[in-house]
C-alpha cells in the first residue's frame, strides 16, 4: 500500500530562518510526487510536480528536490506569508486511475 | 482561465441525510478527483471521474457516489450522513487521464450533526 510520512508535524520558524520539511515514501511504481500549500480553510494550492530522483525544482523561497525514498522542501529566508501547512503527495502508476496519496502535512508557522 | 469551483461553501446537516456537493472543473480539464479531508488530516481519495464515468475508488462505502456530466462538472452524493462524514470536501480536475498535476477547488466543509 503507497504511503507517505511528513516531518515534523509541526514547524516554527523565525522570519529569515531557513529550514526543511521531510516527505518519505513507498510506493509501487513512483508516477509523481507532488508538493502543494494550503491555508486554513481552503483547498490546496499546487506548488511542484517531481519525477524522478535527483529532480530539483524552484519557486521563489520554495525549493523540492527528490530521492529514491523521500523529497524535501526547503524553504529560503521564510516570510510570515509563507505560514501554511505543506502537503506531499504521490501519485501510483497502479490501479490506473490517477489518485494521490497524501502525507498529513507539516504545518509551518513563520513569525516576524 | 477559470479555476475549479465549489459549491456550496458551508453546509449542516443531520445524521441520516443525504447531501449532494457540486464541482466545476477547471476550462480544458476532463478528469475530476474528489477527496475528503478530515481537520488535521491529509485529503483522502474517494473517486474520479474521467468523461463521465467512474475511473478508479478509495476506501470509501457505497453510500458515497459521483455523476460527471458532459461539461465535466460533477457531483458527489453521500445518502444516510453519519457523524464522521463531517470534513473538507475536495475537488480537484487534471487536463485529463495521464496529466499527473491536479489543482483543487477551495472545497466545501460539511458538518453533520
Amino acid at each position: 500500500e503507497d504511503q507517505v510520512t511528513q516531518s515534523p508535524e509541526a514547524l516554527r520558524l523565525q522570519e529569515g530562518e531557513s529550514s526543511s520539511l521531510n516527505c518519505s515514501y513507498t510506493v509501487s511504481g513512483l508516477r509523481g510526487l507532488f508538493w502543494y500549500r494550503q491555508d486554513p480553510g481552503k483547498g490546496p494550492e499546487f506548488l511542484f510536480t517531481l519525477y524522478s530522483a535527483g529532480e530539483e525544482k524552484e519557486k521563489e523561497r520554495l525549493k523540492a528536490t527528490l530521492t529514491k525514498k523521500e523529497s524535501f522542501l526547503h524553504i529560503t529566508a521564510p516570510k510570515p506569508e509563507d505560514s501554511a501547512t505543506y502537503l506531499c503527495a504521490v501519485q501510483s502508476a497502479q490501479g490506473g486511475s490517477e489518485k494521490l496519496v497524501f502525507g498529513k502535512g507539516t504545518k509551518l508557522t513563520v513569525n516576524p | 482561465e477559470t479555476g475549479v469551483t465549489q459549491s456550496p461553501t458551508h453546509l449542516i446537516k443531520t445524521r441520516g441525510q443525504q447531501v449532494t456537493l457540486r464541482c466545476s472543473s477547471q476550462s480544458g480539464h476532463n478528469t475530476v478527483s474528489w477527496y475528503q479531508q478530515a481537520l488535521g488530516q491529509g485529503p483522502q481519495f474517494i473517486f474520479q471521474y474521467y468523461r463521465e464515468e467512474e475511473n478508479g475508488r478509495g476506501n470509501f462505502p457505497p453510500r458515497f457516489s459521483g455523476l460527471q456530466f458532459p461539461n465535466y462538472s460533477s457531483e458527489l452524493n453521500v445518502n444516510a450522513l453519519e457523524l464522521d462524514d463531517s470534513a473538507l470536501y475536495l475537488c480537484a480536475s487534471s487536463r485529463d487521464r495521464v496529466s499527473y498535476e491536479q489543482y483543487f477547488g477551495p472545497g466545501t466543509r460539511l458538518t453533520v450533526t
